[in-house]
């Protein structure tokens, strides 16, 4: 089906290993981004990519790494897990290169739930 | 910082009545959107506001953006179970770059 997919769903791994988180999309979206939910910060942007090989970075982008070589695939990796970085994690597309006027839908995957002990 | 302040942070109420979620900042944006995410699940998109003082409705859901562009409200008439879900307003400062609030968590019980 098309669509966005994040794998894994769940996780949980222990402090200073590295974890990437997968992100693949069907739609040949353009931008894509990654995101971090927690009780009582909501959505917080760790990284975003405009297109292959494109990245920049969000609030929030420490301890995080991002590539993107291909179109579809924008994987997030935590070089060496920390507690802090327990969170529940989402991937987002777009397609649309606004101008700013708040036209642009985001697509959500489904989470990844990762708990660093 | 949380630029978005949402309230309440939570809201638990019978089928059949009404309920209002707002969406407060001391910034501008240039427009606002409104999703609403379920357990184990992503945030999907219910509507975006772009001009001051416009209005939008979703069948029983009623978006309103603040004529300064600074706040919103959704208002939900008659709840159904079905509303049932954390309500997030996300404000749009540049392409790519959204504010999201906290969000509120919604109940509608039978």
């Amino acid at each position: 089906d098309a669509g966005i997919t994040q794998s894994p769903r769940y996780k949980i791994t222990e402090t200073g290993r590295q974890v990437t988180l997968m992100c693949h999309q069907t739609w040949s979206h353009s931008y894509m981004f990654w995101y971090r939910q927690d009780l009582g910060h909501g959505l917080r942007l760790i990284y975003y990519s405009a297109a292959a090989d494109i990245t920049d970075k969000g609030e929030v982008p420490d301890g995080y790494v991002v590539s993107r070589s291909k179109t579809e695939n924008f994987p997030l990796t935590l070089e060496s897990a920390t507690r802090s970085q327990t969170s529940v994690y989402f991937c987002a597309s777009s397609g649309r290169q606004g101008t700013g006027t708040g036209v642009e839908k985001l697509f959500f995957g489904s989470g990844t739930q990762l708990s660093v002990l | 910082t949380q630029l978005l302040e949402q309230s309440p942070q939570f809201l638990s109420i019978q089928e059949g009545e009404n309920l209002t979620v707002y969406c407060n900042s001391s910034s501008v944006f240039s427009s606002l959107q409104w999703y609403r995410q379920e357990p184990g699940e992503g945030p999907v998109l219910l509507v975006t506001v772009v001009t001051g003082g416009e209005v939008k409705k979703l069948k029983r859901l009623t978006f309103q953006f603040g004529d300064a562009r600074k706040d919103s409200s959704l208002h939900i008439t008659a709840a159904q179970p079905g509303d049932t879900g954390l309500y997030l307003c996300a404000g749009v400062f540049s392409w790519g770059k959204l504010q999201f609030g906290a969000g509120t968590q919604v109940v509608v019980t039978p």
